[in-house]
């Protein structure tokens, strides 16, 4: 079935650096959807990209879609306090439902 | 307007035995889905219900069973647990199955511990 590969797993940061979080696949997605979920809570849509090269950005966040529509990034310029949390990518699956990544724990350091 | 609710919110069980899980979907928005998120890890795809019916199923064993309402609110039962059962459960909802342009919105989830 269908699998996404997301890294890194965890990601320590200083408070004011860049975040960056990857998402692979090895078949061509229809589209991708990312998700942010906060400690203890449960996960919230962000975005979804289904245009090949697509860019968007949310204020401090920018995600890509690759030209070949296999992989997928997401990008936080200058983190804050308020970013801490796990950020999962998630595509199609054959079922229907939703194929999340493992998800990147982003942990930020004040 | 109300989100995606679920409950309860925290449910402690020993195992063999049977739970039900419970979840109410955003106002105006007919498709469940049910996922199971183990600790650390991304949340799972376990079945889908449209129009009281299941339309998709993951990788889970028929333990896992659901049911859909005329009003779209769904449960989800798992019967016989094991403690590989410990998990938080998901409900996601989203309007129609196929028009996969739109996102789910998730409820806050049921934390299941098998004892």
């Amino acid at each position: 079935g269908q699998q996404v590969m997301q890294i890194p797993q965890y990601q320590h940061v200083q408070e004011g650096e860049d975040f960056t979080t990857y998402c692979n696949s090895s078949t061509t997605l229809s589209n991708i959807q990312w998700y942010k979920q906060r400690p203890g809570g449960h996960p919230v849509f962000l975005i979804q990209l289904v245009k090949s090269g697509e860019v968007k950005k949310q204020k401090r966040l920018t995600f890509q879609f690759g030209e070949a529509k296999k992989n997928s990034s997401l990008h936080i310029t200058a983190t804050q306090t308020t970013d801490v949390g796990t950020y999962f990518c998630a595509a199609r699956g054959g079922a229907d439902g939703l194929t999340f990544g493992k998800g990147t724990h982003l942990i930020i350091q004040p | 307007d109300a989100g995606v609710t679920q409950s309860p919110t925290h449910l402690i069980k020993t195992r063999g035995q049977q739970v039900t899980l419970r979840c109410s979907p955003k106002s105006g928005h007919d498709t469940v889905s049910w996922y199971q998120q183990a600790l650390g890890q991304g949340p799972q795809f376990i079945f889908q219900y449209y129009e009281e019916e299941e339309r998709q199923r993951g990788n889970f064993p028929d333990r896992f069973s659901g049911h859909q309402f005329p009003n779209y609110s769904s449960e989800l039962n798992v019967n016989a647990l094991l403690l590989g059962d410990s998990a938080l459960y998901l409900c996601a909802s989203r309007i129609s199955p196929g028009v996969w342009a739109y996102e789910q919105y998730f409820g806050p989830g049921t934390r299941l511990t098998v004892t």
